[in-house]
């Protein structure tokens, strides 16, 4: 597609449930970051892929957080045993390589009852 | 870590104003990239600018990498710039935020 997309636009669900958020980044791009923000806030990096890999998960904020990249293109990020505080919009950018400009997608605002 | 700081944190501004928005960041820096978030959340790019000045538009950016700062201008403001712009500097590979500038222009 022209642009980073992201799936579902919107997702609530009850505190203590499993879910995925995915990512399908620009053709081409092998840089993959996904952020999250917080009402009032800038975005915060959580976690960044290089092809396949993950060459940087230093801001996953704990265990229950994961993101897989199985084939270097979309992307899934997971989180299980959601709580309230994990509401918020998960953003997705990617890039040519790293160094380059991101490029974001709408986002998934995520609502934990 | 690197800091990012803008200010103002809000402006208002009458349709037709010019205005300069201002980014302060701590550290030297490979990357720096303003964006704008419209009142739908989503995040468009305006300018790559680690150093120098570009233009598009109505819209200008300079940044002045020796001396850490990064300046928007908006020329001759509508309705639609309305929003949160944000400056965002690399910290390898993470781009760090600043808290924004949300602007109002009223018609």
């Amino acid at each position: 597609g022209a642009g980073v997309s992201q799936t579902p636009s919107n997702k609530v669900t009850e505190k203590g449930k499993y879910v995925e958020l995915r990512c399908d980044p620009i053709s081409g791009h092998t840089a993959l970051y996904w952020y999250r923000q917080s009402l009032g806030q800038g975005p915060e990096f959580l976690i960044y892929f290089q092809g396949t890999g993950a060459a940087d998960d230093s801001g996953l904020p704990n265990d229950r957080f994961f993101a897989v990249r199985p084939e270097g293109s979309v992307s899934t990020l997971k989180i299980q045993r959601t709580e309230r505080g994990d509401s918020a919009v998960y953003l997705c950018a990617s890039s040519q390589q790293g160094n380059q400009p991101q490029h974001f997608g709408d986002g998934t605002r995520l609502s934990i009852l | 870590g690197i800091q990012v700081e803008q200010s103002p944190p809000d402006l208002i501004l009458q349709e037709g104003a010019n205005s300069t928005l201002r980014c302060n960041f701590s550290d030297s820096v490979n990357n720096l990239q303003w964006f704008h978030q419209n009142p739908w959340g989503q995040l468009i790019n305006l300018f790559y600018i680690p150093s120098g000045t570009k233009q598009n538009g109505r819209l200008s950016a300079t940044t002045v990498a020796t001396e850490r700062y990064s300046l928007l201008y908006i020329s001759s403001s509508q309705t639609t710039d309305s929003g949160v712009y944000f400056c965002a500097v690399e910290s390898w590979p993470q781009l760090v935020f600043g808290k924004g500038t949300k602007l109002t222009v009223n018609p």
